[in-house]
């Protein structure tokens, strides 16, 4: 089926440092959706992002809708640790409802 | 209330035996997923309901699956004669319009076992 590659798999960063994940994909994306999950929970909604271009932040967080509508980027400033989880992008293909397809998931640890 | 909400939070089944788990959207969401997360995994989409009529069934694994929505708000995943690789954490998530633009809202989902 379709796959969104997101890297990278896992990340052990220092308290404060800044944090960059991206996904990209095969197919073209008309939204992408940039989700942080914690065990035993849902995935949370971070971002969303629906025209090719677009920057979007919600605090220390910053994510981008790549020109190409095949990637798309998701930045995390001055991490600290409640940050620890693991993030989500997701996407959803023109024409095909509203079924999103997600990526393997980044791993963040955080070290005080 | 005020999220997606899923019953049974942990389920915990010997193989062969059929199972059903229950979501209950965010009131007045018009929109219902239902995605299967196995460990370690990003969430794989399963079925897709706008009000009670089921749109989608493509990511269903097996004809053992069935959901169903029938008076287009709570909905029931079943899962018949269920089989070791059906373990996994079933996720429901809802969104407010037929607008398939409006973000998803996931609930924390029902963690399936089965022995």
């Amino acid at each position: 089926g379709q796959q969104l590659n997101q890297s990278p798999q896992s990340m052990f960063i220092q308290e404060g440092e800044d944090v960059s994940m991206n996904c990209t994909s095969s197919s073209i994306f008309n939204t992408w959706l940039w989700y942080k999950q914690e065990p035993g929970e849902g995935p949370v909604l971070l971002i969303a992002l629906y025209k090719a271009g677009e920057l979007t932040s919600n605090g220390r967080l910053t994510a981008q809708f790549g020109i190409t509508r095949k990637d798309s980027f998701l930045n995390i400033s001055a991490s600290i640790p409640s940050d620890v989880g693991i993030y989500f992008c997701a996407g959803k293909i023109y024409n095909q409802g509203g079924k999103l397809i997600f990526g393997q998931g980044t791993e963040l640890s955080v070290k005080p | 209330g005020a999220g997606v909400s899923q019953s049974p939070r942990y389920k915990v089944a010997k193989r062969g035996q059929d199972v059903a788990l229950r979501c209950d959207p965010i009131s007045g969401h018009v929109s219902l997923f239902w995605y299967q997360q196995a460990l370690g995994q990003g969430p794989e989409f399963l079925t897709y309901f706008q009000n009670e009529a089921q749109l989608d069934k493509s990511g269903l694994p097996s004809d053992r699956f069935f959901a169903e929505r029938p008076e287009g708000s709570v909905s029931t995943l079943k899962i018949q004669r269920t089989q070791q690789e059906d373990s996994a954490v079933y996720l429901c998530a809802s969104s407010l319009k037929r607008d398939t633009a409006q973000p998803q809202h996931f609930g924390d989902g029902t963690r399936l076992s089965i022995l």
